[in-house]
């Protein structure tokens, strides 16, 4: 029973345009996302999170877009750039003081020059 | 500035074999935490921990021990190596302060034959 899904396992955009890489989840007691950037051979690094309480958090080209009716989040990437190229995952948090973040399978952007 | 240290990189088991994977961090996070990563999935936590001396089970810990004696250190420790444990370890620490935001090590792939 996966809670967070990212439907889309790959994604392919033009550099300079705009990627935009969905998250769906079902636990209606998440209250905290966070998308996260895998290089091969690397460890995830955090990128931009939101809280349940807010619909939009901006961070430099980073825009992520929280519906809480929908269950739906995006993360949107403008301009896109060769450079963020990686796997995407989307994860989610309970309230509460439990540290296990849920995540989901991930979604491979490549941004072609 | 080395942040999360894993070791070893790689590792080949042979089935019933013990081994522990080494995770270290610099930052004085209290809060440690592993995950493991299969194919096609998204991490999944194992065992995590909130200080020295406090460890708790996760979504998948069957198999796998924890201890915490210090800050700084949070070995994984798999009992009896089975071929379901091959997979791409990650241990991620994060400040008590920075809520959600867990920062990861690069990585340990492991492989029982």
């Amino acid at each position: 029973d996966q809670q967070v899904k990212q439907n889309s396992p790959s994604l392919s955009v033009q550099e300079g345009r705009i990627s935009i890489l969905n998250c769906d989840y079902t636990n209606s007691m998440f209250d905290y996302f966070l998308w996260y950037k895998k290089y091969p051979a690397e460890g995830p690094t955090f990128l931009i999170s939101i809280s349940s309480i807010k619909d939009k958090n901006e961070d430099g080209r980073f825009t992520v877009f929280l519906n809480k009716s929908a269950k739906h989040l995006s993360l949107h990437i403008v301009p896109s750039q060769p450079g963020d190229s990686a796997v995407y995952f989307c994860a989610a948090k309970e309230e509460g003081g439990s540290e296990k973040l849920v995540f989901g399978k991930g979604t491979k952007l490549t941004v072609n020059p | 500035n080395a942040g999360v240290t894993q070791t070893p990189k790689f590792q080949v088991l042979k089935t019933g074999q013990s081994m522990t994977l080494q995770c270290a961090q610099d930052m004085n996070h209290e809060y440690m935490s592993w995950y493991r990563q299969d194919p096609g999935m998204g991490l999944r936590l194992i065992h995590y921990s909130v200080g020295a001396g406090i460890t708790d089970q996760g979504e998948v810990p069957n198999g796998y021990n924890v201890s915490r004696s210090t800050t700084e250190d949070f070995p994984l420790r798999l009992l009896s190596a089975a071929p379901s444990q091959t997979s791409v370890y990650f241990c991620a620490s994060r400040p008590s302060l920075a809520k959600n935001i867990q920062y990861f090590g690069a990585g340990t792939r492991l492989s029982v034959l």
